[in-house]
């Protein structure tokens, strides 16, 4: 089953907006992870905000934390064009006997019109 | 250090054939992981290492599905015998194991099983 989820699935905006995009998960974590994919390449990390965290801030991505609802989202300032890719949060996989696998959502597609 | 390095990148393959994905991870990380990606089911996680010890492989879909980690340096991913189903980009990704740090993702395989 899917740990966290995003949305929304898609996004399309103007190159200058901000985009904003949401994960919701169902587990205690010890940490949140965002990744970026850019469409046939493998997942880049992005950001990691800490379960004692509530807001990060890296370039024009700013991540909040709310574990009461445990949710995230993640912001992109100033949208470019090559910004446009897909967006994953990642979490600690729910499986136990210590696991460490990072789960993944099926990502948003974020498309920045120039 | 070159990245996470998977190959091939690209493999098509007759059903029933055996499949081979390999996998380098970077030099110093002593977590390795196996994912899937598709349209329907995102991406998943197959099966993950800790030096060189699988921990958790409840993601590996079927028997037919098995991985190896003979050393610190390399993992195969094989698939035998191969089923249109199992189309998919299989990514490779390695980490060191403390606990808050992000994952490095491989470019990945593009399996396609006719």
């Amino acid at each position: 089953s899917q740990q966290g989820e995003e949305d929304p699935q898609a996004l399309s905006i103007q190159e200058g907006e901000n985009a904003t995009m949401n994960c919701s998960y169902k587990t205690s974590i010890n940490n949140l992870q965002w990744y970026r994919q850019n469409s046939g390449r493998g997942l880049v990390h992005l950001i990691l905000i800490r379960s004692n965290e509530r807001e990060k801030h890296s370039g024009r991505l700013r991540v909040t934390l709310d574990t009461s609802k445990k949710s995230s989202s993640l912001l992109i300032t100033a949208s470019r064009a090559a910004d446009t890719a897909s967006y994953f949060c990642a979490t600690r996989s729910p499986r136990g006997g210590g696991a460490d696998g990072l789960t993944f959502g099926k990502g948003t597609h974020l498309i920045i019109q120039p | 250090d070159a990245g996470v390095i998977q190959s091939p990148r690209h493999e098509v393959t007759e059903m029933g054939q055996e499949v081979t994905l390999r996998c380098k991870p970077i030099s110093g990380h002593n977590s390795l992981f196996w994912y899937r990606q598709t349209m329907m089911r995102g991406l998943e996680l197959l099966i993950y290492f800790n030096n060189n010890v699988p921990i958790d492989d409840s993601g590996m879909p079927e028997d037919r599905f098995s991985a190896k980690m003979p050393n610190a340096s390399f993992s195969t991913l094989k698939i035998q015998p191969s089923e249109p189903r199992d189309s998919a980009v299989y990514f490779c990704a390695s980490r060191t194991t403390t606990v808050a740090t992000e994952a490095f993702f491989g470019q990945g395989t593009r399996l396609t099983v006719v």
